[in-house]
């Protein structure tokens, strides 16, 4: 398996764009995760879907951010307006629940600037 | 979920082992507890996951006492290769999937 992918690795935007950050997990895997990490922050979870149902959505920043995921290969997360202060790398991870460890598999990530 | 602390740093040598703590006084009875690694400019990786007693794979060790209070990720013999974040995470099947991120202990390996 190709592991959790990410797009794009990096995106550079203007303030007030719109911003659609892409994952498809892992197949087979029933939960869905967006994470942001930040220096001053850490690594926050924003929102997480379990069989393509949002789940917890109680770390998204404000209602600029939404998260979707229309099918169990492919989620989004997307920002409209964007703003500097989003500025972070985003990771996506999934994980199965009828795996022997709770593990979650993270994806590379996609750097985001807003200037 | 439980609230981990674990020292933001640590300094070690090629061919040493280190053993970073985890303390969790709040933890739950159906709680794991999971380490994680974190590469720069990468995601975190799983390393290993206990519930009590010892639990060793081809990575690390992980102990936990019989209170389960506190836990110990060792690492034998460690190269440079294994400077990275290292993350404690306390956590249960039926939490949802959901999953804390704590500061996480910087590993500096030195030659």
């Amino acid at each position: 398996d190709a592991g959790v992918i990410q797009s794009p690795r990096h995106e550079v935007t203007e303030m007030g764009q719109e911003v659609t950050l892409r994952c498809k997990p892992i197949s087979g895997h029933d939960y869905l995760f967006w994470y942001r990490q930040t220096m001053m922050r850490g690594l926050e979870l924003l929102i997480y879907f379990n069989n393509n149902v949002p789940i917890d959505d109680s770390g998204m920043p404000e209602d600029r951010f939404s998260a979707k995921m229309p099918n169990a290969s492919f989620s989004t997360l997307k920002i409209q307006p964007s703003e500097p202060r989003d500025s972070a790398v985003y990771f996506c991870a999934s994980s199965s629940q009828l795996a022997e460890a709770y593990e979650q598999y993270f994806g590379p990530g996609t750097r985001l600037t807003v200037t | 979920l439980a609230k981990t602390t674990q020292p933001i740093s640590m300094d070690s040598y090629e061919g040493q082992e280190v053993n970073i703590t985890c303390s969790h006084n709040n933890i739950a009875t159906n709680d794991y507890i999971t380490w994680y690694q974190q590469f720069p400019s990468q995601g975190p990786r799983f390393i290993i996951q206990g519930y009590k007693t010892k639990v060793t794979n081809e990575v690390a060790s992980l102990f936990i006492p019989a209170d389960r209070k506190s836990s110990t990720l060792s690492l034998p013999r460690v190269s440079l290769s294994d400077t990275a974040v290292y993350y404690c995470l306390v956590g249960g099947y039926n939490q949802g999937g959901k999953l804390i991120f704590g500061q996480g202990t910087e590993l500096s390996v030195k030659p």
